[in-house]
């Protein structure tokens, strides 16, 4: 079993719809990254989360530590919002940066 | 500010050839990363460095794979001899170093193809 898991793998909806992507880690962290990814590989950087909720634009990001649990939501979604989505885990050891990344999930929006 | 540069953009080599990519990292960014990417598959760290010393290469393979970053700036990873499993997109990102989280920026990544 991968330490983060997300889902779904693949998703494809309509412009405007509300999106939901998921991420659950089975070890111990103290910050959550969400990544987007466009093809051709360059990998922006979204939120850094250790707690609650953030947001930015059309995209947020909550996280549940208890539940070891984080959820993206992208709001009024755009063809050009079409990308690689991943979730990464910072460990748990204070000031490591080493992060454990998911396997993404790729968003497909159609006009 | 400028983000994190890689050189080059696509490479397409033959099994068993040598090949370099080369990372500048966010001036001021002590802490730069080297990840392989495999089609499909979420990074997998390849190599830390802290300035100049290697955190963490606990995941590089050795017998193929270096990586040096000698003046604590820019950095290259080089794969000698090629195979096919390595091809992927090798990914530079930097960060801040200190106490805390920092995210990572990631630069535009290498394509690599070995045929």
């Amino acid at each position: 079993k991968n330490e983060v898991e997300q889902s779904p793998q693949n998703l494809t909806a309509q412009e405007g719809e509300f999106i939901t992507i998921n991420c659950s880690y089975s070890v111990g962290i103290s910050a959550l990254h969400w990544l987007q990814q466009h093809p051709g590989g360059g990998i922006v950087s979204l939120f850094m989360l250790s707690s609650g909720k953030k947001k930015h634009g059309r995209l947020i990001a909550t996280i549940n530590i208890q539940e070891k649990h984080s959820s993206l939501h992208i709001t009024a979604s755009h063809p050009r919002d079409s990308a690689v989505y991943i979730c990464a885990v910072g460990g748990a050891n204070f000031g490591n940066e080493k992060l454990t990344f998911g396997t993404g999930t790729r968003l497909t929006i159609i006009p | 500010e400028a983000g994190v540069a890689q050189s080059p953009r696509y490479k397409i080599i033959e099994k068993r050839q040598s090949v370099a990519f080369w990372c500048n990292p966010i001036s001021g960014h002590a802490t730069l990363y080297w990840y392989q990417q495999i089609l499909g598959q979420g990074p997998k760290l390849l190599i830390q460095f802290q300035n100049n010393g290697v955190v963490d290469d606990s995941q590089l393979p050795k017998d193929r794979f270096s990586a040096e970053r000698l003046k604590g700036v820019d950095s290259t990873l080089k794969i000698q001899p090629a195979k096919l499993e390595d091809s992927a997109v090798y990914l530079c990102a930097s960060s801040l170093v200190g106490r805390g989280h920092y995210e990572q920026y990631f630069g535009p990544g290498t394509r690599l193809t070995v045929t």
